[in-house]
């Protein structure tokens, strides 16, 4: 079945520093690709998303790139702030007929500043 | 739009009491999903509805836990009777979903369960 492995946290940097959370999947055919960030309390809203490979989804100064011969979708910022903080999700889903979110068991950020 | 309601936010409650959780998707959607989110087990989708009918319960725990749709507006997870292990969030999400198209979820902001 569908799967998806993300790197474990927490994941703790100072504020400025660079960010990559470690994202790689298991699918049937061809999935869309999302991350979602859910804020302390809070639900969880899309980040970004990306629906074929070599797309490049970007939001907020947060990028990933749907690598097909890696099977990853990485997420990168160049520039944490304080207020990055949070667990971030990334999910798949494959576009055939019924088909639902799979998703990976969240990687929490601390930012420090 | 204002988003994903779900009510009430917050529910403290006695085990073997019924509880009843309350959502409503965003207009125009025509998918609904309930999850769970522990610290043991993460997000668990528990049942999702399309057009109001029920697509995929598989992930229901167990016949105490039951899930409804009778309109586009509107979809209620009950749990009866209530157990300490049922303490989590519980999220509703919609989505509007198309053919051939990628479906984006959006979250309501969830319920707070806590069974004594």
């Amino acid at each position: 079945g569908d799967s998806v492995t993300q790197m474990e946290g927490p994941v703790t940097l100072s504020e400025e520093a660079f960010l990559t959370i470690n994202c790689t999947y298991t699918a049937t055919g061809y999935p869309s690709l999302f991350w979602y960030v859910q804020y302390p309390g809070e639900g969880l809203q899309l980040l970004l998303k990306a629906t074929k490979a070599d797309d490049k989804g970007s939001n907020k100064g947060f990028e990933a790139t749907y690598r097909k011969e890696t099977t990853s979708f990485h997420l990168e910022k160049g520039s944490v702030q304080v207020s990055d903080s949070a667990v971030y999700f990334c999910a798949l889903i494959t576009n055939s007929g019924y088909s639902t979110l799979t998703f990976g068991k969240g990687t929490m950020l601390l930012v420090s500043p | 739009d204002a988003g994903v309601i779900q009510s009430p936010r917050h529910e403290v409650t006695e085990m073997g009491q019924e509880v009843t959780l309350r959502c409503k998707p965003i207009s125009g959607h025509n998918s609904l999903f309930w999850y769970r989110q522990t610290m043991m087990r993460g997000l668990e989708l528990l049942i999702y509805f399309n057009n109001n009918v029920p697509i995929d319960d598989s992930g229901m725990p167990e016949d105490r836990f039951s899930a409804k749709m009778p309109n586009a507006s509107f979809s209620t997870l009950k749990i009866q009777p209530s157990e300490p292990r049922d303490s989590a969030v519980y999220f509703c999400a919609s989505s509007l979903a198309l053919a051939g198209d990628s479906e984006t979820q959006y979250f309501g902001p969830g319920t707070r369960l806590l069974v004594l």
